[in-house]
């Protein structure tokens, strides 16, 4: 999984409450990225950074905000949970070479 | 919006029989990747073929690439039930930016 951990792997939470959601890599990457899996949508880009303080917002960035504040970290937030962030999201790394390398991904539930 | 879209959304072989899916892009692309997904799992990368290349292989995979149509075939031979997944195809345009990836084409391979 080059070094890519995500956690919670798995979490349940009310509507209305925050969620942070948070990635750690050990590969010394500069560029990360928060992805979403949703049937029958694929993977949308949620926000990406491309370094420390460094990031940008992706296709279906509403109601989420991002931190860096070390390399190895990035952080996902839910300002206030909604149903339709119940998903699945992904973190992942891109690598020298062009390719990206994902963590096992965050199952997230929001009722 | 997606960039890439996988034809078909299914498809369901014989072990041994070889699978081919398509993937269609609409702007132009840095390079061409494809993933594999395995049920409750992460994405894992398979192969990377660059704007300027036309095939490439890797071990059972044979990968594709036409520019002028913005179209590439990912052809799995001899395939085994081990192959069963979702495989997705993702684009950049650039060594900076972020992967944009397709919906997806799911694989049954049948013993």
């Amino acid at each position: 999984d080059a070094g890519i951990t995500q956690s919670p792997r798995h979490k349940v939470t009310e509507t209305g409450t925050p969620v942070t959601l948070r990635c750690h890599q050990t590969e010394n990457h500069r560029y990360m990225y928060w992805y979403r899996q949703d049937p029958g949508h694929g993977l949308r880009l949620i926000h990406y950074s491309y370094g420390v303080k460094d990031t940008d917002k992706g296709e279906v960035s509403d109601g989420y905000s991002v931190s860096r504040s070390k390399t190895e970290d990035f952080l996902l937030t839910l300002e206030s949970a909604t149903s339709s962030q119940t998903s699945v999201y992904f973190c992942a790394i891109k690598g020298g070479g062009g390719e990206a390398f994902f963590g096992q991904g965050t199952r997230l539930t929001v009722v | 919006s997606q960039q890439g879209e996988e034809d078909p959304q299914a498809l369901s072989i014989q072990e041994g029989e070889n699978a081919t899916m398509n993937c269609s892009y609409k702007t132009s692309i840095n390079n061409l990747q494809w993933y594999r997904q395995n049920s409750g799992r992460g994405l894992v990368h398979l192969i990377l073929i660059r704007s300027n290349e036309r095939e490439k292989h890797s071990g059972r995979l044979r990968v594709t690439l036409d520019t002028s149509k913005k179209s590439s075939s990912l052809l799995i031979t001899a395939s085994r039930a081990a192959d069963t997944a979702s495989y997705f195809c993702a684009t950049d345009d650039s060594g900076n930016t972020p992967l944009v990836f397709g919906k997806g084409t799911r694989l049954s391979v049948i013993a």
